[in-house]
């Protein structure tokens, strides 16, 4: 199935450093999700996107939805246990049942 | 918030058998639903889109005669897995869409199928 083109894969980092990550999609998205995945659970909506240029926080979290339409960022600030996990980015596509597509995830750990 | 229940959590079943996966929306209406396919490790792969009293719209490599969906109602989404095999193991994923708050798509909570 198709899919969008995540990245980093994987991050190690130490406990309070800032975390970074992206997607870009050679299709055009009328939205961008980004979501969490903890083991064996599904995924958790972190930030939904819906206009070109939107920045968007959520606590720590900052997310922004690229001009091109193709392209979506996170951010984590200050980094802490908890965030570790499996992140994904997702687009609900333009015309096509809204259905969403998701990028591979980025595994974030954190190293003590 | 939106609650999107799957039936059941985990689920073991004998080679060759058939085994149903419940989708619900707790709280409100779907006329779409979707089910995914997680691969230990790999992202969420689209199965098909689950449209409330028509045909399931299945994605490109999914055999829909090994995959029934059946959306009977707009509170609930099935899928069926037929004569399953071990390769059939995995996690599956439901999502629903809520059309009285834009277009909002909520994520079941998943349901593991091991097959023995």
């Amino acid at each position: 199935g198709q899919q969008l083109n995540q990245s980093p894969q994987s991050m190690f980092i130490q406990e309070g450093e800032d975390v970074s990550m992206n997607c870009t999609s050679s299709s055009i998205f009328n939205t961008w999700l980004w979501y969490k995945q903890e083991p064996g659970e599904g995924p958790v909506l972190l930030i939904a996107l819906y206009k070109a240029g939107e920045l968007t926080s959520n606590g720590r979290l900052t997310a922004q939805f690229g001009i091109t339409r193709k392209d979506s960022f996170l951010n984590i600030s200050a980094s802490i246990p908890s965030d570790v996990g499996i992140y994904f980015c997702a687009g609900q596509q333009v015309n096509r049942d809204d259905k969403i597509i998701f990028g591979k995830g980025t595994r974030l750990h954190i190293l003590p | 918030g939106a609650v999107v229940s799957q039936h059941p959590s985990r689920v073991i079943c004998k080679s060759g058998t058939s085994v149903k996966i419940e989708c619900r929306s707790l709280d409100f209406q779907a006329t779409t639903m979707f089910w995914y396919r997680q691969f230990p490790k790999q992202s969420l792969m689209l199965m098909a889109t689950s449209n409330e009293g028509s045909k399931a719209t299945y994605e490109q490599g999914v055999e829909k005669d090994k995959f029934l969906i059946n959306h009977a109602s707009l509170t609930l989404s099935t899928l069926t897995v037929t004569s399953a095999h071990p390769e059939d193991s995995s996690f599956y994923i439901c999502s629903a869409m809520r059309t009285a708050s834009g277009n909002t798509i909520y994520f079941g909570e998943g349901s593991w199928l091991t097959v023995v």
